[in-house]
């Protein structure tokens, strides 16, 4: 049962526009949430986080959303580089579900063109 | 180096044999994850390991499977009888401890694993 969903599988956004990345999660427990980006044949690079204490973090062109009452997270990328291009991991992790484990969505693949 | 390792980065090996996967993990990290992706899927956690304490081997898919972590440093994932289903890039990851920020998961380039 996949308790972190990003539904959108691509996005394409042109160069200084901004991408949002979507991000839904079903377990209530989940107080921390990260994002990953990841290029070819590379790991998982951490990106960004937020708890669950906060609605919002920001760093540099990368701010974070979170909406706990729908349980919902978005990634915000301002303005758009052809850098920024790669497959980006919604990722939620929780004490109280007693887990060790980062729980990853599918991933959305991200293209800004030039 | 300065970030987390894994060895071999590609490894083809024939239906049934044993493969062994190395991975050394950012120094001081007392957490260390091992996952795997699967194409076209996210990625799907395996096993985990915090210092002393007992491995947690919930994510293990079949007994074929099992990992070890010597001296709270190094760890090696070993996959028995491979099938064509084990075919996955398996990464690795450590992280200070766990939760919150001092558990954000720093990754390995992982091992693409092809069996034919």
């Amino acid at each position: 049962d996949q308790q972190v969903k990003q539904n959108s599988p691509s996005l394409s956004v042109q160069e200084g526009r901004i991408s949002i990345l979507n991000c839904d999660y079903t377990n209530s427990m989940f107080d921390y949430f990260l994002w990953y980006k990841k290029y070819p044949a590379e790991g998982p690079t951490f990106l960004i986080s937020i708890s669950s204490i906060k609605d919002k973090n920001e760093d540099g062109r990368f701010t974070v959303f979170l909406n706990k009452s729908a349980k919902h997270l978005s990634l915000h990328i301002v303005p758009s580089q052809p850098g920024d291009s790669a497959v980006y991991f919604c990722a939620a992790s929780g004490g109280g579900t007693g887990a060790n484990n980062l729980f990853f969505g599918t991933g959305t693949r991200l293209t800004v063109i030039p | 180096g300065a970030g987390v390792s894994q060895s071999p980065s590609n490894k083809v090996t024939e239906k049934g044999k044993d493969v062994e996967l190395r991975c050394d993990p950012i120094s001081g990290h007392t957490a260390l994850y091992w996952y795997r992706q699967s194409l076209g899927q996210g990625l799907e956690f395996l096993i985990y390991f915090q210092g002393n304490s007992a491995p947690d081997k919930s994510g293990l898919p079949s007994d074929r499977f099992s990992a070890e972590r010597t001296g709270g440093s190094v760890s090696t994932l070993t996959i028995q009888r491979t099938q064509q289903e084990d075919s996955a890039v398996y990464l690795c990851a450590s992280s200070l401890g766990r939760g919150g920020q001092s558990g954000i998961q720093y990754f390995g380039a992982g091992t693409r694993l092809s069996v034919l």
